[in-house]
C-alpha cells in the first residue's frame, strides 16, 4: 500500500527536552510538508523540503528544526526552544505537478508533562 | 498577505438535506482552491481542487463553486447522510511559485442527524 506514515500516535515531553516526530511516504513524492494544528485553527506550516537535502522555513518554524536526507523520510523535532508545543503535527506530501493536492499522514499529538 | 474565512460555527442539518459551507479570502486570486475532509484525529483528506477559470466542479454527491469576483468558494453536499459529518477545509494555493505550499481556513464542521 501506497502512503504517508507518521509515528508515533502520541508523544509526551518533558520540560526542556528535545522530541522527534517521524513522517515517511512510499508515493515517491518530491515535496514534503509539515503543519500544526491547534483546536479550532486551520493548518499552519512549520517547515516544508521540495528536494532531498534542501528544506524551506513555513510561517512558524521557531523552536522546530528538520532534515531531509532521504527522499522517503522528513523527521521533525520540537526543540526545548518551542514553549508550547501542545498541538496535533501533521506531515504531508506531494508530487511534482503545480496542482497536485497533499496527502496527509494520521497525524502525531505531541502533550507537554 | 492571504486570509482566509470559514464558518466558525458548526453547521448542524438533517439528513437527505442538502449542506453549503463557505470560503471566504481577502487578498489575491488563488490559481486554485481545495477542499478536504477531516475526522477527529486523524490528517486531512483531498476531496475536490477547483482552478480560477473555472465556476464549478463535481465529484458524486459534491459540487464546489468558485467566485473569483466575491473572493469566496462554496462547497455543497447533496443527500447528506450521518456519515458525512466531520469537518471540513477549504486552502488556497500560496501565491509561490511551484512550492505546493497551501493555506488553510479553520475548518467548519458539519453534523448530519438522522
Amino acid at each position: 500500500d501506497g502512503g504517508i506514515t507518521q509515528s508515533p500516535k502520541y508523544l509526551f515531553r518533558k520540560e526542556g527536552q528535545n522530541v522527534t516526530l517521524s513522517c515517511e511516504q512510499n508515493l515517491n513524492h518530491d515535496a514534503m510538508y509539515w503543519y500544526r494544528q491547534d483546536p479550532g485553527q486551520g493548518l499552519r506550516l512549520i517547515y516544508y523540503s521540495q528536494i532531498v537535502n534542501d528544506f524551506q522555513k513555513g510561517d512558524i518554524a521557531e523552536g522546530y528544526s528538520v532534515s531531509r536526507e532521504k527522499k522517503e523520510s522528513f523527521p521533525l523535532t520540537v526543540t526545548s526552544a518551542q514553549k508550547n508545543p501542545t498541538a496535533f503535527y501533521l506531515c504531508a506530501s506531494k508530487g511534482q505537478a503545480f496542482e497536485e493536492t497533499q496527502y496527509f499522514g494520521p497525524g502525531t499529538r505531541l502533550l507537554v508533562l | 498577505s492571504q486570509k482566509i474565512e470559514q464558518n466558525s460555527e458548526a453547521l448542524n442539518i438533517q439528513e437527505g438535506k442538502t449542506a453549503t459551507l463557505t470560503c471566504n479570502y481577502t487578498n489575491y486570486s488563488p490559481a486554485y482552491l481545495q477542499w478536504y475532509r477531516q475526522d477527529p484525529g486523524r490528517g486531512p483528506v483531498f476531496l475536490l481542487l477547483i482552478r480560477e477559470n473555472e465556476k464549478e466542479k463535481r465529484k458524486e454527491r459534491l459540487k464546489v463553486t468558485f467566485d473569483t469576483t466575491l473572493k469566496q468558494s462554496l462547497f455543497h453536499i447533496t443527500a447528506s447522510q450521518p456519515a458525512d459529518s466531520a469537518t471540513y477545509l477549504c486552502a488556497l494555493d500560496h501565491g509561490s511559485s511551484n512550492t505546493g505550499k497551501l493555506i488553510f481556513g479553520q475548518g467548519t464542521t458539519l453534523q448530519v442527524k438522522p
